[in-house]
């Protein structure tokens, strides 16, 4: 247990579908990070929350959509995806962005997009 | 721009034999550096980090890795690995870029640990 919960862990949906992925972490950190991974490529950041302001977003495409309510929370929302958007979508959190601080990970959430 | 290379995509290795995977990073900048393990199915976590002080960085699990600023390389070694440290190993550079800081994760190295 990482004080990071991502849900669902799973999740299969169709191009035209709309879903959302939802992070939650108990660790009263003040940074939340969205990351892509996909086989055989490097950790992608996608977007990062840093006190609620979104500080980062690495050119990702707006079928993506952040949104992050409180510190806690965070969420990503997914419509009209495309198969290319099938990974492993991981959260985080760290005290603040970047420094020393460690970055504590969800267990990621699995989407296939079909 | 700032790169971190982790220089062995995968890395086999006899069960009890020692190892070192390799990172390397481009900066002229302080950094802070760490390394995260990532075990089948699960996120990333801590493994070890450097933030000042000894160049020499225990962690957890038996790993240890030591910081070489001349070479700016940190890489990780084990002495005698188990089947268990089967996993994706990565590692990350923490420093200041335009816009403040910003961590920046090496492509992973797959560590596979044969009996």
């Amino acid at each position: 247990e990482t004080g990071v919960t991502q849900t669902p862990r799973h999740l299969v949906m169709g191009m035209t579908n709309k879903k959302s992925l939802k992070c939650e972490q108990h660790l009263g950190h003040n940074a939340m990070y969205w990351y892509k991974q996909s086989a055989k490529k490097p950790l992608e950041l996608m977007f990062v929350y840093n006190f609620k302001e979104q500080t980062e977003n690495n050119s990702v495409p707006s079928r993506f959509s952040p949104e992050c309510p409180n510190s806690s929370h965070l969420f990503l929302h997914l419509h009209t995806l495309q198969p290319e958007d099938s990974a492993l979508y991981l959260c985080a959190s760290s005290q603040e962005e970047g420094s020393g601080n460690t970055i504590y990970f969800g267990e990621g959430s699995w989407l296939t997009v079909v | 721009a700032q790169s971190v290379t982790q220089l062995d995509s995968q890395v086999p290795v006899f069960e009890e034999a020692p190892v070192e995977l390799r990172c390397n990073y481009s900066s002229s900048v302080s950094v802070y550096l760490f390394w995260y393990v990532q075990y089948p199915n699960q996120g990333l976590q801590l493994l070890l980090k450097y933030l000042s002080g000894s160049t020499l960085v225990k962690g957890i699990n038996g790993f240890e890795a030591e910081f070489n600023k001349s070479q700016t390389s940190f890489h990780l070694r084990k002495p005698s690995v188990h089947i268990s440290d089967t996993a994706e190993y990565f590692c990350a550079v923490s420093a200041v870029y335009t816009g403040g800081f910003k961590t920046i994760f090496g492509a992973g190295t797959r560590l596979f640990v044969k009996a």
